[in-house]
């Protein structure tokens, strides 16, 4: 059964980067036609996806964040990361990561498993 | 940027009773959408994808319908384990998913 486990600081200073790492147990991250994303959720309000990595790696980022962001991939680790720099209040948020589920070479659809979250606070 | 709208924002609804979610999106994703249910401290659970397809596990008490801009999950008898907030996804533009702000099921 695919896990996903999402890893990093839980407090980051304004201006600096937030890097989380996303693990993932129960299957290969370079199986094909797998996609990995990365979607927040401020406390008390609704989800927004930030980006996601293809099989290819490949990497589709929100358009509002795509200045900031990178993400990458270890296959030796099966991990996946996120880094988004220049970081405010306004990126305080719980961060999931998920499998981002694509048929063979269809485009990437749902997000189904995700890992639990981590809350990352932005405050000096 | 496609816009999902979901209505009401919260629905109060005694156990055992029927809820009607709606989901309305700025334009046409097709059957490109999917539900998701989410309780307090966990992540999103996938319910529902293809506007109508239940996912793996899902009870049949959830139901999904619609196409184009108009969408509905239906709960057909609400259990204690249902109240929750609930969102949708459109998935008929890539890169550029988005969600709706979520419906809250409260008991009543």
């Amino acid at each position: 059964q695919l896990q996903l486990q999402e890893s990093g600081p839980g407090l980051v200073k304004p201006s600096e980067t937030l890097s989380l790492t996303c693990t993932v147990s129960g299957g290969s991250i370079s199986s094909s036609s797998s996609y990995w994303g990365w979607i927040r959720q401020p406390p008390g309000k609704g989800l927004e996806w930030i980006g996601s990595i293809s099989y290819s790696w490949s990497t589709y980022y929100n358009p509002s964040l795509k200045s900031r962001l990178t993400i990458s991939v270890d296959t030796s680790k099966n991990q996946f990361s996120l880094k988004l720099s220049s970081v405010t209040a306004a990126d305080t948020a719980v961060y999931y990561c998920a499998r981002h589920y694509a048929d063979f070479w269809s485009d990437p659809k749902w997000f189904e498993p995700w890992g639990q979250g981590t809350l990352v606070t932005v405050s000096s | 940027e496609i816009v999902m709208t979901q209505s009401p924002a919260t629905l109060s609804v005694s156990p055992g009773e029927r809820a009607t979610l709606s989901c309305r999106a700025s334009q046409s994703v097709s059957s490109n959408l999917a539900w998701y249910q989410q309780k307090p401290g966990q992540p999103p659970r996938l319910l529902i994808y293809g506007a109508s397809t239940r996912a793996t596990g899902i009870p049949p008490r959830f139901s999904g319908s619609g196409s184009g801009t108009e969408f509905t999950l239906t709960i057909s008898s609400l259990q204690s384990e249902d109240f929750a907030v609930y969102y949708c996804q459109q998935y008929n533009t890539w890169p550029g998913e988005t969600f709706g702000q979520g419906t809250k099921v409260e008991i009543k």
